[in-house]
């Protein structure tokens, strides 16, 4: 079955640097790599996509690259602030409506 | 403005009751999806609805019950045979057609206690 593995652990780094979470996944071929951004008690919100096809996909801080080949993503927040301590959820998908299969989350912890 | 909108945001319920959750989409958007979320575990899918009057099994349907009478609405029951009915349940859809790239909005969630 698909598998989609985050670092569990939390991740702190300090203000000003650039954060970067891994996900990786096994027995899948997504069409689409999408990452969420989820604070405690709320539900999540949809940050970025990157298809197949793309290496790479940025919006404003952030970073997202897609390696198909070794079958994971990096996520990268620059000039991280500490507004963007969250857990940070990597989801993957065939698009339309078909079901989309998310990981645990790395919980990123920006320290001022 | 467009969202959804879940409710209860809290809700405690007992052993042996079933209760339903409350999910509203005024985004017209088609497909529909309930995932429940426990700590230290991914959403895992309960339920969606791509299409009015029709719905599919995810991967943990065991003890929840859903309904879709209409296009902005998707109430999630959680009966009696759901043995461990406490955890975040997470409603949501997603716009567009088949060629839609598949991101998903979501509401803020009702976290379910039973005591």
């Amino acid at each position: 079955s698909q598998k989609i593995e985050q670092n569990s652990e939390a991740l702190n780094i300090q203000e000003g640097k650039t954060a970067t979470l891994t996900c990786n996944y096994t027995n899948y071929s997504p069409a689409y790599l999408q990452w969420y951004r989820q604070d405690p008690g709320r539900g999540p919100v949809f940050l970025l996509l990157i298809r197949e096809n793309e290496k790479e996909k940025r919006k404003e801080r952030l970073k997202v690259t897609f390696d198909t080949t070794l079958k994971q993503s990096l996520f990268h927040i620059t000039a991280s602030q500490p507004a963007d301590s969250a857990t940070y959820l990597c989801a993957l998908s065939d698009g339309g409506y078909q079901k989309v299969t998310f990981g645990i989350g790395t919980k990123l912890q920006v320290i001022p | 403005d467009g969202g959804i909108t879940q409710s209860p945001k809290y809700l405690f319920r007992k052993e042996g009751q079933n209760v339903t959750l409350s999910c509203e989409q005024n985004l017209n958007h088609d497909a529909m999806y309930w995932y429940r979320q426990d700590p230290g575990q991914g959403l895992r899918l309960i339920y969606y609805s791509q299409i009015v009057n029709d719905f599919q099994k995810g991967d943990i349907a065991e003890g929840y019950s859903v309904s879709r009478e209409k296009k902005e609405s998707f109430p999630l029951t959680v009966t009696s045979a759901q043995k461990n009915p406490t955890a975040f349940y997470l409603c949501a859809s997603i716009d567009g057609g088949l060629a839609h790239t598949g991101e998903l909005f979501f509401g803020e969630g009702s976290r379910l206690t039973v005591l």
